[in-house]
Formats: C-alpha cells, sequence, structure tokens
C-alpha cells in the first residue's frame, strides 16, 4: 500500500508564477490535509478537504492560494502569483479511518526566485 | 493554539533511554495524547497514541500519568537517527479535525 504521494518534490517558480502542488492520499483515505513550513519554523495548518469539499479552510492565506480535491484525482494546492514569502515545505497529510492517524507525505519544496 | 508543553530542546547518549516529556494540563476525557516525529525536513511520522494505559509499540512506550495531565515518550536504546524534532499533541481520536503542532522537542542524540 503506497503511502501518500505528492509531486513535484522540489518546484522553484519566479515571482508571478502559478505553482501547483499535488498529492494523492493513501488508499481508502478521502480526507486530506495540507500544511506549511517556513524555513527554521513549525508545521501550519492550511486546509482540510474531503472529496470535493472543503472542510476547514482557516489556515489558508486570504488570496493567492486555493486547494481542491475532485472526485477523481489528486488533491491541488495552488498559489498564484507566487512571492518569496511562498518559499516552503509544503506537506500533505491523509486521515487513518481507524486510529485518527495522520500519514503524511515527505512534501514538496517550493522555492521562489 | 497547541495545547501542550514540551522542553525545546533534549540531548541523549546513543544506546540510552529517551525520555521526552509533555505536559498537557487542560486535556479533555475524551482527548488522546498522540507523538510525531520529524526527521531533518521529512514528512512527519506517527510515533504512538494512548488515552490513559501506558502503551508500546515497535518504536517506543508512552506513559501518562494518572491524572493524564502530563506524558513521556519513551525510546528506550536511542540511535543517531532518532535525532529528530518530536511532536505531543492532544486530540480526540477517530476524529478528523486537524493536528495542531506546536514548537516540539528538538532531540539530539550524540555518538
Amino acid at each position: 500500500n503506497a503511502g501518500v504521494m505528492q509531486n513535484p518534490r522540489h518546484l522553484v517558480r519566479r515571482r508571478g508564477q502559478e505553482a501547483r502542488l499535488r498529492c494523492s492520499p493513501m488508499k481508502g483515505h478521502s480526507h486530506v490535509y495540507w500544511y506549511r513550513q517556513l524555513p527554521e519554523e513549525g508545521l501550519k495548518f492550511m486546509v482540510y478537504l474531503q472529496k470535493e469539499n472543503i472542510i476547514d479552510e482557516s489556515g489558508m492565506p486570504k488570496e493567492r492560494f486555493s486547494a481542491e480535491f475532485p472526485k477523481e484525482g489528486p488533491s491541488i494546492l495552488r498559489i498564484q502569483q507566487v512571492v518569496r514569502g511562498d518559499s516552503a515545505a509544503y506537506f500533505c497529510a491523509s486521515l487513518g479511518p481507524n486510529t485518527g492517524e495522520l500519514f503524511f507525505g515527505e512534501g514538496s519544496r517550493l522555492t521562489v526566485l | 493554539d497547541a495545547k501542550t508543553t514540551q522542553p525545546p530542546s533534549m540531548d541523549c547518549a546513543e544506546g540510552r533511554a529517551a525520555n521526552l516529556p509533555c505536559n498537557h494540563s487542560t486535556i479533555s476525557g475524551n482527548e488522546y495524547v498522540y507523538w510525531y516525529r520529524q526527521i531533518h525536513s521529512q514528512g512527519p511520522q506517527y510515533i504512538i497514541h494512548g488515552l490513559k494505559n501506558n502503551e508500546t509499540n515497535e518504536m517506543a512506550s508512552l506513559i501518562i500519568t494518572e491524572d493524564r495531565k502530563s506524558s513521556t515518550l519513551i525510546l528506550p536504546h536511542a540511535t543517531l537517527r532518532d535525532t529528530a524534532v518530536y511532536y505531543c499533541i492532544v486530540r480526540v481520536a477517530r476524529n478528523t479535525d486537524k493536528l495542531i503542532f506546536g514548537t516540539g522537542t528538538r532531540l539530539q542524540v550524540f555518538p
């Protein structure tokens, strides 16, 4: 059973471009969480999604950031018009159905030049 | 905000037991104590969780005080690969709410 898959693992963008980060949860998991980790800082919750629904987006910046988890395919975290402050590691996790355990991917590291 | 308090850093000699404390004095009756760790910028890794009884698995042991206001994660024979940031989190099990990570304890295992 493959773990949570994130891609790309590394992404470089210039200021003003768009970044798309993808997350495929573990098989059978329908809850996805996105976290951001700035350099030398802790993990900050961004958004929680179920299939086709955003459940909790209390950690999402008000502008430029969006997330989706369509019925088919991976969850997407989209950052429009990136700025240098968006440079960070973005982690995705999916929820185990029985114990409440979150399984994390290895992250996508965004660098904005 | 995180509902737990952990020391910012600890050291441990390789081969010795690492005992990582966590205070959670406001824990609710239906909240479990979860432990995760993050090894140098990798994705966080689940270690163990418990409600009120002590728990043990292949990675660690979790000792929860009788009043449940604090707990200790024990790595019985620390190795260099256990160097990581360890997070203690309280949440309701089988709940879909987000995990809230605090600042954790940076454990350095030295040779």
